[in-house]
């Protein structure tokens, strides 16, 4: 079955600075990856997603990028800013398993 | 999201007893989801639901079953709660755009203490 791991556990850097999580996925079928943000104590919500048919993907300061023969997709935050604390979850589905594999979570922390 | 709602948001219980987690969402989406979300391990999938007569396994399903009442509510319940079920616990709901996007939307989450 599908595994992801996800790296860093935990990240601080320098608020403006920029912040990169990076994960893998094992099952080369998998064809669609979110990537969730958890502030503390409440719900995951969702980011932004990417599909393997896109390599890279774009809202403001959040990029996505997609290497489908490398196995490994990234979150890249730039200008980061105090809100930007929170935990980070990225994940992959294969559509036919129809079921969402989450990372383990990357702590990120913003530096004043 | 008030969409998706969690009954209750927190419970202590004691170990033997059976408990059930209630899910409602208001979205319409037929897809419906439980999770464990333990320190350190993300989340992982309990059971999920494709419409109401579609109940099946996720990753860590040992100790708990559901019910999908109808398409806006799916229970989860623990038949004899254990301590290591202790855990926040989500319900999630997702669509299917028709563009392969399957994003799930989480409801706010019930912490459940086993003792």
């Amino acid at each position: 079955g599908e595994n992801v791991e996800q790296h860093p556990s935990t990240l601080s850097v320098q608020e403006g600075d920029s912040a990169v999580i990076k994960c893998t996925y094992s099952d080369s079928a998998s064809n669609y990856f979110p990537w969730y943000k958890q502030e503390l104590g409440k719900r995951p919500q969702l980011i932004i997603d990417i599909r393997s048919n896109v390599g890279e993907k774009k809202d403001q300061r959040i990029a996505v990028t997609l290497n489908k023969t490398a196995k490994h997709f990234s979150l890249h935050i730039t200008e980061t800013q105090p809100e930007d604390s929170a935990v980070y979850f990225c994940a992959a589905m294969h559509s036919s398993a129809s079921k969402i594999i989450f990372g383990s979570g990357t702590r990120l922390s913003i530096r004043p | 999201d008030a969409d998706v709602t969690q009954t209750p948001r927190n419970r202590i219980t004691k170990t033997g007893k059976r408990i059930m987690l209630e899910c409602s969402q208001t979205k319409g989406h037929d897809r419906m989801y439980w999770y464990r979300q333990d320190p350190g391990l993300g989340l992982r999938l309990i059971y999920y639901s494709f419409d109401v007569k579609d109940i099946n396994k996720g990753e860590i399903s040992d100790g708990y079953s559901v019910s999908r009442q109808a398409q806006a509510k799916f229970s989860l319940s623990l038949e004899s709660a254990i301590p290591n079920q202790t855990a926040l616990y989500f319900c999630a709901t997702s669509d299917t755009t028709g563009t392969g996007l399957y994003r799930q939307y989480f409801g706010p989450g019930t912490r459940l203490t086993v003792t």
